[in-house]
C-alpha cells in the first residue's frame, strides 16, 4: 500500500469550475506539500502546511491531521491550471525526505 | 522563492558511461536533495545532503551513485556506469534550516541508450 494516496488520478473540468483534489496518508507526518508539475516536467511548490488551511490566490489547501487527509481546491479554474498536482509528505521522525503521491492530472477545458 | 538551476536540461548517454548532473542554488541554502522521476511514475527520493555529507539516502542510491559539493556552490549527482533503467527526470531541491519547504529545480532529463 502506498503511504500517500491521491484521488482522483485524472480530472477533467470546464473553465470556471471549482476543483478539489484529495490526498490521504497512512503514517504520521510533520508537513505536507502540494506541488504542481507542468507538462515540461518542472515542479513548483504551491503550499507547505502542517495544520489548518492556507490560501494563495485561487488556490486553497487544507489539512486534517487527525484524519490524515489534505485537500487542494482551485476556485474559478482556468485552462492554465492544467497540470499534474502532487501531494508529498515529510514523514514524522528524523530525516527530511519527501514521500510523493502518484499525482492528479488536471485538465481544464475552455 | 529561491531559484535553483540545473544543468544540463537534457543529457543523452550510452549505457555504461558516467554522467554528472549539476544543481546550482542561487541563494545560500544548506540542505540539498536529489529526486528522480521515471517516465509515467511518481517522484522518488534519492539522497539528502547537509553540511557537506549525506544525511539520508534511499535504497535506490546504491554504489553507482555519488553526490558532492565540489566548490561550495554546485551540488552534483554522479552516476558512475549508467544503466537503461537510470533514464528518468532528475530533480534537485533545496531548503533552508528555518523551514521544511523544499524548492525544486527545473530538472535534468537523462536518457540512457
Amino acid at each position: 500500500k502506498n503511504e500517500v494516496e491521491q484521488s482522483p488520478q485524472n480530472l477533467t473540468a470546464q473553465e470556471g469550475e471549482f476543483i478539489t483534489i484529495n490526498c490521504s496518508y497512512s503514517v504520521g507526518i510533520s508537513a505536507l506539500h502540494w506541488l504542481q508539475q507542468h507538462p515540461g516536467g518542472g515542479i513548483v511548490s504551491l503550499f507547505m502546511l502542517s495544520s489548518g488551511k492556507k490560501k494563495h490566490g485561487r488556490l486553497i489547501a487544507t489539512i486534517n491531521i487527525q484524519e490524515k487527509h489534505s485537500s487542494l481546491h482551485i476556485t474559478a479554474s482556468h485552462p492554465r491550471d492544467s497540470a499534474v498536482y502532487i501531494c508529498a509528505v515529510k514523514l514524522g521522525g528524523s530525516g527530511s525526505r519527501l514521500t510523493f503521491g502518484e499525482g492528479t492530472q488536471l485538465t481544464v477545458n475552455p | 522563492e529561491p531559484e535553483v538551476t540545473q544543468t544540463p536540461s537534457h543529457q543523452v548517454t550510452q549505457m555504461g558511461q558516467e554522467v554528472i548532473l549539476r544543481c546550482v542554488p542561487i541563494s545560500n541554502h544548506l540542505y540539498f536533495y536529489w529526486y528522480r522521476q521515471i517516465l509515467g511514475q511518481k517522484v522518488e527520493f534519492l539522497v539528502s545532503f547537509y553540511n557537506n555529507e549525506i544525511s539520508e539516502k534511499s535504497e535506490i542510491f546504491d554504489d553507482q551513485f555519488s553526490v558532492e559539493r565540489p566548490d561550495g556552490s554546485n551540488f552534483t549527482l554522479k552516476i558512475r556506469s549508467t544503466k537503461l533503467e537510470d533514464s528518468a527526470m532528475y530533480f534537485c531541491a533545496i531548503r533552508t534550516s528555518e523551514s521544511y519547504e523544499q524548492y525544486f529545480g527545473p530538472g535534468t532529463r537523462l536518457t540512457v541508450t
